[in-house]
């Protein structure tokens, strides 16, 4: 299995501008969800989907968009981009709360994407 | 969601066990406690899970006394490549996973 696949690894980005952060896994995990870190900081969740179809908001959703069209991807899209978004994204998956607390609570995640907007 | 509050720095030197305490003083009845570890420019990796009283793995151990509110995680005889940020987070009834900010453990030799 590859895991959690992010593209790409580096960006770099004029201000106003859009994109889509890439995300896929292969481990049939219906939970994924988005984070950014910021340089010296925690992780802050963005937008999260419990599975395909479902999408939810997490704590800092302003200026980004998501959709899961497919249980293996789950795609970042970035309206207009700000400095403020200047950060690593990083995407991560685990099994649904069905499975249990054993699985859910393990997430796996993909080694990020780091976005610069000037 | 339940408020989670860790050290935000530790110091150590290799060999030494060190404990990281997280509080979570609003635990709910059906969550668990997980802690990862995060090396630099890298996505945080899980370490262990708990519910209650002690789990141990090959990596950590994790105690959890009875009321819950609190846990902690035992690193044994740490090395240089324990340097990294540990995460403490408590959930499972929710689908929102939110990290707190971290304990930054400094290994020296």
């Amino acid at each position: 299995n590859a895991g959690v696949t992010q593209t790409p690894k580096f960006q770099v980005l004029k201000t106003g501008q859009s994109m889509t952060l890439q995300c896929a896994q292969d481990m049939n995990h219906e939970y994924m969800s988005w984070y950014r870190q910021d340089p010296g900081m925690g992780l802050r969740l963005i937008h999260y989907s419990v599975g395909a179809g479902i999408t939810d908001q997490g704590e800092v959703p302003n200026g980004y968009n998501v959709s899961r069209s497919t249980t293996e991807d789950f795609p970042l899209r970035l309206l207009s981009a700000a400095p403020s978004q200047t950060s690593v994204y990083f995407c991560a998956s685990s099994y649904s709360r069905r499975s249990g607390p054993g699985k859910y609570n393990e997430q796996f995640f993909g080694p990020g994407t780091r976005l610069t907007v000037l | 969601l339940a408020k989670t509050t860790q050290p935000i720095s530790m110091d150590s030197y290799e060999g030494q066990e060190v404990n990281i305490t997280c509080s979570h003083n609003n635990i709910a009845t059906n969550d668990y406690i997980t802690w990862y570890q995060q090396f630099p420019s890298q996505g945080p990796r899980f370490i262990i899970q708990g519910y209650k009283t002690k789990v141990t793995n090959e990596v950590a151990s994790l105690f959890i006394p009875a009321d819950r509110k609190s846990s902690t995680l035992s690193l044994p005889r740490v090395s240089l490549s324990d340097t990294a940020v540990y995460y403490c987070l408590v959930g499972y009834n929710t689908d929102k996973l939110i990290f707190g900010t971290g304990t930054r453990l400094q290994v020296f030799p």
